[in-house]
């Protein structure tokens, strides 16, 4: 199973761009790369998934460099309620959660 | 779609006493069902898989059992609860499809006290 890294925590402002990096070097080849958003007391919440290249929805953007070896997930113009534990994830059978990034958004 | 439903949301239980938790799945059915446990502050941790009916594998050694016994259900037992079984459990499923990522039922907050 590959195994990510993300930073612990992040700080930002409401109506800033927030890009989280996700390291995976490790990645098979036909492994996806997901990310999931959770607040307190909740279970995750899909945000976003991606191939390769990029993946824009209503919520996220995704970025990933043609190596595959990273993404970032990018949150345009956050707000406070974003603020939330964000996890980076590959491969689609018994995903394996990290402890994710801890997103603070600051008035 | 999917939904998980999870119940009860909240449970405080005095160690030694037993444990049933319950997962049920609504919408759109794939056959593999997860159990995670959160720590406070801390990463989801995989307890049970299960691909069909009957069909249990544990990830970690523990004090928890799972059991599938409907192809919707997925339970998490204990005979005897510690108080390290505290924590928030989580059942999940891969839902609608690789492209959706996986759903997560709300949870039950387990307090052994």
């Amino acid at each position: 199973l590959a195994k990510t890294t993300q930073p612990i925590s992040m700080d930002s402002y409401e109506g800033q761009e927030v890009n989280i990096t996700c390291s995976h070097n490790n990645i098979a080849t036909n492994d996806y790369i997901t990310w999931y958003q959770q607040f307190p007391s909740q279970g995750p919440r899909f945000i976003i998934q991606g191939y390769k290249t990029k993946v824009t929805n209503e919520v996220a953007s995704l970025f990933i460099p043609a190596d595959r070896k990273s993404s970032t997930l990018s949150l345009p113009r956050v707000s406070l309620s974003d603020t939330a534990v964000y996890y980076c994830l590959v491969g689609d059978d018994k995903i394996i959660f990290g402890k994710g990034t801890r997103l603070h958004i600051l008035p | 779609s999917q939904t998980i439903h999870q119940w009860p949301a909240t449970l405080v239980q005095p160690v030694g006493s037993p444990l049933s938790l319950e997962c049920t799945v609504e919408g759109t059915s794939n056959p593999n069902l997860y159990w995670y446990r959160q720590a406070a502050g801390r990463g989801l941790q995989l307890l049970f898989y299960s691909v069909g009916i009957g069909q249990i594998s544990s990830e970690v050694p523990q004090n928890l059992s799972a059991s599938r016994p409907q192809d919707r259900q997925f339970i998490l037992s204990s005979k005897k609860l510690l108080l390290s079984d505290s924590g928030f459990y989580l059942c999940a499923s891969p839902g609608g499809g690789t492209l959706n990522g996986y759903t997560f039922g709300s949870g039950t907050r387990l307090t052994v006290v």
